[in-house]
């Protein structure tokens, strides 16, 4: 089905441990993003991608590494898992930086660091 | 930090008008309105973007006053599903990818 996916929905890791969450969209959209949400505050952009190839950090990158090798996938990893990076997780796309039709959200993923 | 103020928590009666204000009093020329919601447990969802005038889709309207110092979203038949936090958010035209998130509006809509 066309739309945005995330994998997995629920995920539950151990402290030191490396994780993938995976994004993919099947709009061939150009620009791709990763938030968190943490209790307490608003979504916080991770990293962004402009295109394939192309990324950059957001607000909060530390601990996190991006990559952007197809255009309808953007992985984020956490190279080693720590408790504070307990959180929600959604993947977003946009068509660009003005879109008439602002950005498209995933389902998120639901992380625990434990 | 977000550069929106909006209400903690509004209810509204089902059938009836929500409208759901936000003010951004420092708002810049260059700077657009975007409303998202999110309902519990999902991803956020568009609603409705505008810079100086007022703009209409088949979801809400938004007003924003001639200043710009201030907006309104409204939906003119609200619903239970409509029930979610309503996030107002300022930011560029050209770099919308840096929009800063509040605490948003929390909108229950009652039967």
């Amino acid at each position: 089905d066309a739309g945005i996916t995330q994998s997995p929905r629920y995920k539950i890791t151990e402290t030191g441990r490396q994780v993938t969450l995976m994004c993919h969209q099947t709009w061939s959209h150009s620009y791709m993003f990763w938030y968190r949400q943490d209790l307490g505050h608003g979504l916080r952009l991770i990293y962004y991608s402009a295109a394939a190839d192309i990324t950059d950090k957001g607000e909060v990158p530390d601990g996190y590494v991006v990559s952007r090798s197809k255009t309808e996938n953007f992985p984020l990893t956490l190279e080693s898992a720590t408790r504070s990076q307990t959180s929600v997780y959604f993947c977003a796309s946009s068509t660009g930086p003005l879109s008439d039709y602002g950005y498209t959200f995933g389902s998120g993923t639901r992380l625990t660091v434990v | 930090d977000a550069k929106t103020t909006q209400p903690t928590s509004m209810d509204c009666a089902e059938g009836r008008a929500a409208n759901l204000p936000c003010n951004h009093s420092t708002i810049s020329g260059n700077e657009y309105v975007y409303w998202y919601r999110q309902i519990h447990s999902q991803g956020p969802q568009y609603i409705i973007h505008g810079l100086k005038n007022n703009e209409t889709n088949e979801m809400a309207s938004l007003i924003i006053t001639e200043d710009r110092k201030s907006s309104t979203l409204i939906l003119p038949h609200a619903t239970l599903r409509d029930t979610a936090v309503y996030y107002c958010i300022v930011s560029p035209m050209d770099s919308n990818y840096q929009l800063i998130w509040g605490a948003g509006t929390k909108l229950i809509i009652k039967p």
